[in-house]
């Protein structure tokens, strides 16, 4: 089955750095990958969504690249805001399912 | 108003007991899951449905059930609680293949 492994050591930064958070999967290539965030006794949100044939997808602060052979995305917030504090979930679309890896939270300090 | 709405918010029941969380939806899509959450161990699919007349179990599904009332109604029992099905469990819909998924705001679940 699909693997998503996201570093559950929690990421601290301070305030107005850029904050990188990584996911990575094992087994099938989705056709895409999506970033949600979530805060505590909250659903998920979604952010972001890349495309197998995308290599790198903006929106505001956020940018996420999408590398397929290395299995690998990579979620950057830059000039980071104490509200960006929260936990982010990576997740795969495969087999008409959503696969969530468990998380990275990132706490931003002022 | 929320557009995926669990109900109840919170519920402590005793082990043994037949319980049901219960999810609307105002958004049109035809795709539901139900997840659970657990520390550490992400989102676990239970169940999923793509419309009234289909439900597939998810990798879970065991001590689970679930039932797709109507196209906006899907919800989740579990016949006989147990204290390991103490959990965040949360009600998602989608819309087609390439879309993401917008999630309810959760039911606590204590079994004691």
């Amino acid at each position: 089955s699909q693997k998503i492994e996201q570093n559950s050591e929690a990421l601290n930064i301070q305030e107005g750095k850029t904050a990188t958070l990584t996911c990575n999967y094992t087994n099938y290539s989705p056709a895409y990958l999506q970033w949600y965030r979530q805060d505590p006794g909250r659903g998920p949100v979604f952010l972001l969504l890349i495309r197998e044939n995308e290599k790198e997808k903006r929106k505001e602060r956020l940018k996420v690249t999408f590398d397929t052979t290395l299995k690998q995305s990579l979620f950057h917030i830059t000039a980071s805001q104490p509200a960006d504090s929260a936990t982010y979930l990576c997740a795969l679309y495969n087999f008409n399912k959503f696969y969530f890896g468990s998380g990275t939270k990132l706490n931003v300090k002022p | 108003d929320a557009d995926v709405t669990q109900t109840p918010r919170n519920r402590i029941t005793k082990t043994g007991k037949r319980i049901m969380l219960e999810c609307s939806q105002t958004k049109g899509h035809d795709r539901m899951y139900w997840y659970r959450q657990d520390p550490g161990l992400g989102l676990r699919l239970i169940y999923y449905s793509f419309d009234v007349k289909d439900i597939n179990k998810g990798e879970i599904s065991d001590g689970y059930s679930v039932s797709r009332q109507a196209q906006a109604k899907f919800s989740l029992s579990l016949e006989s609680a147990i204290p390991n099905q103490t959990a965040l469990y949360f009600c998602a819909t989608s819309d087609g293949d390439r879309e993401s998924a917008f999630f309810g705001q959760g039911t606590r679940l204590t079994v004691v």
